[in-house]
């Protein structure tokens, strides 16, 4: 089953910067809008923002717009979600998903942050 | 935008039939046939069950269906099984003039 490929689990401190990795492993990666989303601990599941890597157009909800910088890189197949300024609730899981037909069909395990002093 | 409202708990015997409603607006669930349903185990990640209101993906068992009636839409879960109990999310995609996509609350089922 196609999977995309996170990043390791990270920890970090409340200021800190962070970037975290969702690899696409098949030869599909421009063609598919890429979302990320977030879950934070016994929470549901809240979309940040989506890209399109073929042309790296992206789009931010309201709730994170500002806060997070999503990006993509077609040579290496891989979108990136990054904080220049992370605080405690930043802290949870993070997954990244491609979208088709408007829906995430295809996600990545998973990114678990935790950002603590 | 909010969340789309879903019940926080649904339960069920094994066998039953259950049904998750989700509500949202005429800005989302209203005005796209575009509604996603997603199953996510303890610890696990979220399986795309239902996709456009209704549709499955190559794999989802047939007792899973999905349904819509204006701003309402309810996901189906038929002869419930116990690898049924799970979290459930709904989501519906916006529109550029709103948040694109937006999902519900989430609702726990609990098989009995």
């Amino acid at each position: 089953e196609v999977q995309l490929v996170q990043s390791g689990a990270e920890v970090k401190k409340p200021g800190e910067s962070l970037k975290i990795s969702c690899k696409d492993p098949g030869y599909t990666f421009s063609e598919y809008w890429i979302v990320w989303v977030r879950q934070r601990p016994g929470k549901g599941l809240e979309w940040m923002g989506i890209i399109y890597p073929g042309d790296s157009d992206t789009r931010y909800s309201p709730a994170f717009q500002g806060q997070v910088t999503i990006s993509a890189d077609t040579s290496t197949s891989t979108a990136y979600l990054q904080w220049n300024n992370l605080k405690a609730s930043d802290s949870g899981m993070y997954y990244c998903a491609r979208l088709v037909a408007r829906a995430a069909d295809v996600w990545g395990r998973g990114t678990l942050v935790t950002v603590s002093s | 935008q909010s969340a789309l409202t879903q019940p926080a708990s649904v339960s069920g015997s094994l066998g039953q039939s259950i049904t998750i409603s989700c509500t949202g607006t005429s800005s989302d669930v209203g005005n796209y046939n575009l509604v996603s349903w997603y199953q996510q185990h303890p610890d696990k990640v979220p399986k795309l069950l239902i996709y456009e209101d209704h549709k499955r993906p190559s794999g989802v068992s047939n007792r899973f269906s999905g349904s819509k009636s204006g701003n309402t839409a309810s996901l189906t879960i038929s002869g419930l099984q116990a690898e049924d109990e799970a979290d459930y999310y709904c989501c519906s995609y916006a529109g550029s003039l709103h948040s694109l996509y937006v999902f519900g609350s989430g609702t726990k089922v609990t098989v009995l």
